[in-house]
């Protein structure tokens, strides 16, 4: 069974500019979630999402924007980048929303 | 707000050692508690998953164990090899849904 899959899994921008990640979950696992991992911060949540709804969202500004499309597969848009911004984004699936977590193996974000 | 701790932040061991990673958390009322490791640079890998009612689960030489009275979780890990060499990370679920609260990370390097 694949597991989860991220795409890129590197991006440069710079700032100002806006970017788009996308997270295919396990077959089967209907509830994302995203996290943003810096070396200050650590892991952070940033939202989840279940059968196309959100249902928690962590403390980021509203620049950080996610959807959930009707075949589980999510995506996250960052607009106006900041350097602030650089940081490893994972995401994670299970099959219910309180079962197991998953991870993918990221997507490395450098805002120039 | 729920904290979580992870004690020590770095440890370094020869191989073959029996080791125990230490994980706490101020706010008892949590779902579930998982562990996973991170290799440098990837995402998460999913060791172990503790629901609230269990007192501990293993599997192979990983033996996790649960206390939600004293907030504290220990994850064992017998016989290390350098390949186990990895950040290990604690992270609780506090109700029913996907966020995750993380602990900063024990370091571990397993020396041939």
């Amino acid at each position: 069974k694949a597991g989860v899959t991220q795409t890129p899994r590197y991006l440069i921008k710079t700032r100002g500019q806006q970017v788009t990640l996308s997270c295919s979950p396990i077959s089967g696992h209907r509830s994302v979630s995203w996290y943003q991992q810096t070396p200050g911060q650590g892991l952070q949540f940033l939202f989840e999402y279940f059968s196309e709804t959100q249902r928690n969202k962590g403390n980021f500004p509203g620049r950080f924007s996610g959807r959930q499309f009707s075949n589980s597969r999510s995506e996250m848009n960052v607009s106006t980048l900041e350097l602030g911004d650089s940081a490893l984004y994972l995401c994670a699936s299970s099959l219910i929303p309180d079962g197991e977590q998953f991870f993918g193996p990221g997507t490395r974000l450098t805002v120039l | 707000k729920q904290e979580v701790t992870q004690i020590p932040a770095a440890l370094s061991v020869p191989e073959g050692e029996n080791l125990v990673l230490n994980c706490s958390f101020t706010d008892s009322a949590i779902y579930n508690l998982q562990w996973f490791r991170q290799d440098p640079g990837k995402g998460l890998t999913s060791l172990l998953l503790i629901q609230s009612s269990q007192r501990e689960q293993t599997s192979g030489r990983l033996n996790a164990s649960l206390d939600k009275s004293s907030g504290r979780s220990t994850l064992y890990i017998a016989a290390s090899q350098p390949g186990d060499s990895a950040t290990y990370l604690c992270a609780v679920q506090e109700t029913s849904g996907s966020r995750l609260t993380f602990g900063e990370g024990t370091q571990l390097t397993v020396n041939p």
